[in-house]
C-alpha cells in the first residue's frame, strides 16, 4: 500500500526567510505524481505544486520549489521569501498514474506559521 | 464563476439520522470527488464520478451514497449517521484525470454526529 509521511507536525519561520517542509512516500510503482496542497484557515484546499515522477527536473512555481529525490522517495517543499499569507497547513499527496481517478493519498500535514 | 460550492457549512446530526451534503460546480467539469478529512489527518476519497450517471467508490465508501444526475451536482448522502462519520467533508472537481488536471476544492462541510 502507498503511504505518505510528513514528519514535521508544526513549523514556524520568520517573514522573508526560507523554510523547507519534508515529505517521504512509499510505493512500488514507477509512474506516479506528487503534489503539495495548501490549506489556509479558510479550509479550502489549494494546489501549490505538482511533480511527475518521470521528470528529473524539480518543479518550480514562483516562490515554491520542490526537491524530488526519486531513489530516496523524498519530496520536500521549499518556500522562499516566506509571506504571512503562507501560514497554513501543507499536505503532501501522491497518486499512481492509472490508479483510481482522484485517489490522492495524503500525508497528515505540516502546520506552518509565518511570523512577522 | 463561483467554483465549487458546498452546503451546509456546518451540521450536527444525531446518531441514526440521515442527511445529504450538497455540492455544485459551475466550471463544467466532468470529474467530481468527495473526500473526508478527520482531525489531524489528510483527506481520504469517499466516492468519485467521471461524468453524469457514472460513479465509483473511493477508499472509504462505507456508510455513504452518491448520485450524479447532472454535470453540475454531486450530492453525498449519509444514511444512519454514526459518530465515526464526524469529519470535514470536501467536494472537488476537475476537467479530467486528477494527475493531469488540477482539482478545485469547495470550502468544506463540518459534520458532527453525536
Amino acid at each position: 500500500a502507498q503511504t505518505v509521511t510528513q514528519s514535521q507536525p508544526e513549523m514556524s519561520v520568520q517573514e522573508a526567510e526560507t523554510v523547507t517542509l519534508s515529505c517521504t512516500y512509499d510505493t512500488s510503482e514507477n509512474n506516479y505524481y506528487l503534489f503539495w496542497y495548501k490549506q489556509p484557515p479558510s479550509r479550502q484546499m489549494i494546489l501549490v505544486i505538482r511533480q511527475e515522477a518521470y521528470k528529473q527536473q524539480n518543479a518550480t512555481e514562483n516562490r515554491f520549489s520542490v526537491n524530488f529525490q526519486k531513489a530516496a522517495k523524498s519530496f520536500s517543499l521549499k518556500i522562499s521569501d516566506s509571506q504571512l499569507g503562507d501560514t497554513a497547513m501543507y499536505f503532501c499527496a501522491f497518486e499512481n498514474y492509472g490508479g483510481s481517478q482522484g485517489n490522492l493519498i495524503f500525508g497528515k500535514g505540516t502546520k506552518l506559521s509565518v511570523k512577522p | 464563476n463561483a467554483g465549487v460550492t458546498q452546503t451546509p457549512k456546518f451540521r450536527i446530526l444525531k446518531i441514526g439520522q440521515s442527511m445529504t451534503l450538497q455540492c455544485t460546480q459551475d466550471m463544467n467539469h466532468n470529474y467530481m470527488y468527495w473526500y473526508r478529512q478527520d482531525p489531524g489527518m489528510g483527506l481520504k476519497l469517499i466516492y468519485y464520478s467521471v461524468g453524469a450517471g457514472i460513479t465509483d467508490k473511493g477508499e472509504v465508501p462505507n456508510g455513504y451514497n452518491v448520485s450524479r444526475s447532472t454535470t453540475e451536482d454531486f450530492p453525498l448522502r449519509l444514511e444512519l449517521a454514526a459518530p465515526s462519520q464526524t469529519s470535514v467533508y470536501f467536494c472537488a472537481s476537475s476537467w479530467g484525470l486528477a494527475v493531469t488536471y488540477e482539482q478545485y476544492f469547495g470550502p468544506g462541510t463540518r459534520l458532527t454526529v453525536t
